[in-house]
């Protein structure tokens, strides 16, 4: 199994559907992190959460909404989403944040296409 | 405005021979820098890293050169393989952010038999 899991792999939705992404890290790290990247573009990030407290917004639109229950998952709730949404969304995992020199462990992604 | 850039989307090598991935960047605030390689369907994986304080860093097949007063580094991988087929994404760090790595657009290396 690997260090982090992402489920579902691949997700359709329509613009009015409900679903959420989940991520799960097996690596006993107190960081996460929701990176998105959009075809051509370099990963961006979304979120971070240290000690489940969200540390970062990377002035996402509301439509996004995360949840860290605990330093192993994350979640990102997804509503009301537009085409220009389609991405894939990528979950790491790090020891910790901040002191510069963190090294992230991604997980292979959730495919997401908005219809 | 684009902090980390690859300014070459793709490179092809043959075998055996060397390949050389650029990257460049703005902020002069950057102290940690790294390489991240992806394969199809699968996440990123981490590959090597230099911190500002060095000029290189050696790994293996796999070295990063850092060129601090031209804002600029380099991959190196010699001899490549065809299992180096992947998108290489440079990503910059600085001390006192919160873990925030910056990204480059990738740049898909083949390496041809």
């Amino acid at each position: 199994e690997t260090g982090v899991t992402q489920t579902p792999r691949h997700l359709v939705m329509g613009m009015t559907n409900k679903k959420s992404l989940k991520c799960e890290q097996h690596l006993g790290h107190n960081a996460m992190y929701w990176y998105k990247q959009s075809a051509k573009k370099p990963l961006e990030l979304m979120f971070v959460y240290n000690f489940k407290e969200q540390t970062e917004n990377n002035s996402v639109p509301s439509r996004f909404s995360p949840e860290c229950p605990n330093s192993s998952h994350l979640f990102l709730h997804l509503h009301t989403l537009q085409p220009e949404d389609s991405a894939l969304y990528l979950c790491a995992s790090s020891p910790r944040t901040g002191g510069g020199n963190e090294k992230l462990f991604f997980g292979s992604g959730t495919q997401l296409s908005v219809l | 405005d684009q902090q980390v850039k690859q300014n070459s989307p793709s490179l092809s090598v043959q075998e055996g021979r060397i390949s050389i991935l650029n990257c460049d960047y703005t902020n002069s605030m950057f102290d940690y820098f790294l390489w991240y390689k992806k394969y199809p369907a699968e996440g990123p994986t981490f590959l090597i890293s230099i911190s500002s304080i060095k000029d290189k860093n050696e790994d293996g097949r796999f070295t990063v050169f850092l060129n601090k007063s031209a804002k600029h580094l380099s991959l190196h991988i010699v001899p490549s393989q065809p299992g180096d087929s992947a998108v290489y994404f440079c990503a910059a760090s600085y001390s006192s952010n919160t873990g925030k790595l910056i990204f480059g657009q990738g740049t898909t290396l083949q390496v041809k038999p």
